[in-house]
């Protein structure tokens, strides 16, 4: 079963509006990260936070994760048209033969000018 | 930064037939690829670990003989999904870790199997 779990499974906001999506895991982890997914396309990385950092900014993109609750969030500020794309979080997850991503459920973001 | 290609981008075949996806590394050598399997609207799940002159690690409830991984350069790994049924209709995506410490994984663009 997938690790991570997404909230909320769709957001529909107009452009120039914030959205904020949440994901939550179970097992402790090295770092987490948020990926992009067009439709029918493959993963654009976005951003990566690590275990011992709480916020991290990238352009419009401001990543936070509380270990103690274990949940991350990503927010998108101004958001645009283009922006409308499916957002997975992913943590690493450590194995004697050797990592794996594992990914949440991911939250449909749609944008509408 | 780093590219990963598939090919091809779509495939249909019919019910018995096989398949084979390529998914290669283009600026940059991948020891280890991955290969993931994504149903519409949902996440992606890892199928397996493609490692460079060894066998595939496959995750648990994924058929090796059904799903056939080779690794036979440090740019190359193909996928076949063999003797093929519309259950393995699908999009598949293959990755690669980054270059030196970098946790960040590069994705290809996916492949669209459709079985008839």
């Amino acid at each position: 079963s997938q690790q991570g779990e997404e909230d909320p499974q769709a957001l529909s906001i107009q452009e120039g509006e914030n959205a904020t999506m949440n994901c939550s895991y179970k097992t402790s982890i090295n770092n987490l990260q948020w990926y992009r997914q067009n439709s029918g396309r493959g993963l654009v990385h976005l951003i990566l936070i690590r275990s011992n950092e709480r916020e991290k900014h990238s352009g419009r993109l401001r990543v936070t994760l509380d270990t103690s609750k274990k949940s991350s969030s990503l927010l998108i500020t101004a958001s645009r048209a283009a922006d409308t794309a499916s957002y997975f979080c992913a943590t690493d997850l450590k194995r004697s033969y050797g990592n794996k991503l594992v990914f949440g459920a991911g939250t449909i973001l749609r944008v509408k000018s | 930064g780093a590219v990963v290609s598939q090919h091809p981008s779509r495939v249909i075949c019919k019910s018995g037939t096989s398949v084979k996806i390529e998914c290669r590394s283009l600026d940059f050598q991948a020891t280890t690829m991955f290969w993931y399997r994504q149903f519409p609207k949902q996440s992606l799940m890892l199928m397996a670990t493609s490692n460079e002159g060894s066998k595939a690690t496959y995750e648990q409830g994924v058929e090796k003989d059904k799903f056939l991984i080779n690794h036979a350069s440090l740019t190359l790994s193909t996928l076949t999904v063999t003797s093929a049924h519309p259950e393995d209709s699908s999009f598949y995506i293959c990755s690669a870790w980054g270059q030196g410490d970098s946790y960040e994984q590069y994705f290809g663009p996916g492949t669209r199997l459709t079985v008839t």
